[in-house]
């Protein structure tokens, strides 16, 4: 699986959009984008997820640029709930998911 | 989204014994589920792929005979972590592979929280 690289923390206002970037300059063609997070002594919690183009759910955006090398997840008015730590995870054809550290969203009053 | 659950949550058990978990796909059947340990303040480490109906395949370091997985229906895999030790005290968590979601998205269960004294 390509490699990801994640800031390891940003802080964020609340009502305010979060933006957390990601880079996986080494992601194949057929390598998925997905993003979970882990909010304290929980299992992960699945975001979204994208191949090539935008992609848009009830939580979050996903945008991949058009090189595929870096993408950004938009929370669009984080609440304090949303603190946690969020991962940036290319997966391959194997279907196997490997974690790196993150980046530990704070979301501030 | 889809739902995985763990069960037990929690569970305390004496050094040498043998602690078996349980990890369900509750509104899809998953032919394939994974296996993850988490130690305090790190990732996730992906321990084996459990196959519905064949045996596991374990990541490199992962003993099999310590760490063992059945998946016998495709809603249910087991693990198993026989003779218990403290260093086994960790964060046990699964997951689920849908196979009728758009990407095959894993869907993660809410962790078992295994402590061995």
């Amino acid at each position: 699986d390509a490699k990801t690289t994640q800031p390891p923390s940003m802080d964020c206002a609340e009502g305010r959009a979060a933006n957390l970037p990601c880079n996986h300059s080494t992601i194949s063609g057929n390598e998925y984008v997905y993003w979970y997070r882990q909010i304290h002594s929980q299992g992960p919690q699945y975001i979204i997820h994208g191949l090539k183009n935008n992609e848009t759910n009830e939580m979050a955006s996903l945008i991949i640029t058009e090189d595929r090398k870096s993408s950004t997840l938009i929370l669009p008015h984080a609440t304090l709930r949303d603190t946690a730590v969020y991962y940036c995870i290319s997966r391959a054809n194997d279907y196997k998911l490997s974690f790196g550290a993150g980046t530990t969203v704070t979301v501030r009053a | 989204g889809a739902v995985v659950s763990q069960h037990p949550s929690r569970v305390i058990c004496k050094s040498g014994t043998s602690v078996k978990i349980e990890c369900r796909s509750l509104d899809f059947q998953a032919t394939t589920m994974f296996w993850y340990r988490q130690f305090p303040k790190q990732s996730l480490m992906l321990m084996a792929t459990s196959n519905e109906g064949s045996k596991a395949t374990y990541e490199q370091g992962v003993e099999k005979d310590k760490f063992l997985i059945n998946h016998a229906s495709l809603t249910l895999s087991t693990l198993t972590v026989t003779s218990a030790h403290p260093e086994d005290s960790s964060f046990y968590i699964c997951s689920a592979r849908d196979p009728t979601s758009v990407g095959e998205t894993q869907y993660f269960g809410p962790g078992t929280r295994l402590l061995v004294l």
